[in-house]
């Protein structure tokens, strides 16, 4: 069964640095988004991207994030210069290819260490 | 309270009991989603309701849907041990494709052998 892969499944950095997250979604979805769960807390949307545009983003997905589709298969989020409060797991998802269009499938995470 | 808020945020049953967990939520939708989540681990989709529809079946779940009162329950009947892990709602408020979802608090499910 297709599934939505993501990596690394963690990462450590320290702060100020630049992370990429790697995500390769479901191959026939037109939709794509990267949500993130602090830890204990639920989980948020950060943005989500169509037709190789940002189509809804939220206000945590200020000017230090960005998204990037690259080539025909991986969907990428960087983040500039990373803070402490950014450390969380970062999912990636996808929908509306085919079945239920408006499911979305999570990947496995990365979780984020911000030192 | 914001959207999707689920009750209880915590719920112990013994093997082979029905566990049923509650969302609440605030603003019109166009689906409602059940997904569980292991220990630090992905989210996994359970079952989608949308809007116009009552209750849905798959399994051993059964999702009901009341938009009258904004609210929404999932039961999980004769449950195992490996049911444990928890259960968030998350509601879909566009009416197209590419929405983002809306995350409630979550319920954390112990099925004790």
């Amino acid at each position: 069964e297709p599934e939505v892969t993501q990596t690394p499944s963690h990462q450590v950095t320290q702060m100020g640095q630049e992370v990429i997250l790697r995500c390769v979604p479901i191959s026939n979805h037109l939709y794509f988004y990267w949500y993130r769960q602090i830890l204990g807390q639920k989980v948020e949307f950060l943005v989500s991207f169509y037709n190789n545009e940002i189509s809804e983003k939220s206000e945590i997905f200020d000017d230090q994030f960005s998204v990037e589709r690259p080539d025909g298969s991986n969907f990428t989020l960087k983040i500039r210069s990373t803070k402490l409060e950014d450390s969380a797991m970062y999912f990636c998802a996808s929908s509306g290819g085919g079945g239920s269009w408006e499911t979305q499938y999570f990947g496995p995470g990365t979780r984020l260490l911000v030192l | 309270s914001q959207q999707g808020e689920e009750d209880p945020q915590a719920l112990s049953i013994q093997e082979g009991e029905n566990a049923t967990m509650n969302c609440s939520y605030k603003t019109s939708i166009n689906n409602l989603q059940w997904y569980r989540q292991n220990s630090g681990r992905g989210l996994v989709h359970l079952i989608l309701i949308r809007s116009n529809e009552r209750e849905k079946h798959s399994g051993r779940l059964r999702v009901t849907l009341d938009t009258s009162k904004k609210s929404s329950s999932l039961l999980i009947t004769a449950s195992r041990a490996a049911d444990t892990a928890s259960y968030f709602c998350a509601t879909g408020g566009g009416e197209t494709s590419g929405s983002r979802l809306t995350f409630g608090e979550g319920t954390q499910l112990t099925v004790n052998p």
